[in-house]
């Protein structure tokens, strides 16, 4: 089940520059999530997105920006990139309202950004 | 306010032996989900069982097996038979059945299976 698809992998940029990373989901669902892992390995949720709808914004510096397009894509991006930036970055689908809402959350494989 | 505490920063076990992981949440809502999610060192996240806090019957999966106790407000995993390809990072969440369906995850245990 390749249900989400991320990209890239790896980013390895500068302090200051700006960058976005990409999502997309392929089973329709409406909910989508970005939560970011830390060194520790602590995820925390940061934004969450039902069929284009802002749901979830949690205390994220402005600097992160979600932008979802369509349903099917929610992309993240960064402005004025700091150190404490670095971290592994999910993207997430699904636990949706309404009749899906037993489905259970699925990953996509990371973005492990890190900042020079 | 949910919450999810993993109390086992770090466990290991012998290969073929049993291992249980501890997990207990608190929240205020009375529908909600119960997670266990494994993070191989390839830092896939992977959904490794789920539990309708609604149902008393504990859910197995293969070698995993819950024991929720809803009153406790714990949700332990246990591994049967434990395989090196179990090593790695467990996360357990708990998420809400309604309002914004927001997951809440505790700290992780880290698992190493021994040879």
């Amino acid at each position: 089940d390749t249900a989400v698809s991320q990209t890239p992998k790896y980013l390895v940029t500068q302090m200051g520059n700006d960058k976005s990373i990409k999502c997309e989901q392929n089973l329709g669902h409406d909910t989508m999530y970005w939560y970011k892992q830390d060194s520790k390995k602590f995820l925390k949720i940061m934004f969450s997105y039902n069929n284009k709808e802002l749901i979830i914004n949690e205390t994220v510096p402005n600097r992160f920006s979600p932008k979802s397009p369509d349903k099917a894509h929610l992309n993240l991006h960064i402005n004025s990139l700091e150190l404490g930036d670095s971290a592994v970055y999910f993207c997430a689908r699904g636990a949706g309202r309404g009749p899906r809402h037993n489905q259970p959350q699925h990953f996509g494989d990371g973005t492990r950004l890190s900042i020079l | 306010a949910q919450t999810v505490t993993q109390s086992q920063p770090e466990m290991s076990v012998q290969e073929a032996e049993t291992v249980t992981l501890s997990c207990t949440y608190d929240t205020s809502e009375n529908n909600y989900y119960l997670f266990w999610y494994k993070q191989p060192p390839s830092r896939q996240m992977i959904l490794v069982i789920r539990q309708e806090a609604y149902k008393q019957q504990n859910a197995t999966e293969n070698r995993f097996s819950v024991n929720f106790q809803k009153a406790a407000k714990s949700f332990s995993l246990k591994i049967s038979d434990s395989q090196l390809g179990d090593t790695a990072m467990y996360f357990c969440a708990s998420r809400p059945n309604s309002g914004t369906y927001k997951y809440i995850f505790g700290t992780g245990t880290r698992l190493k299976v021994l040879a």
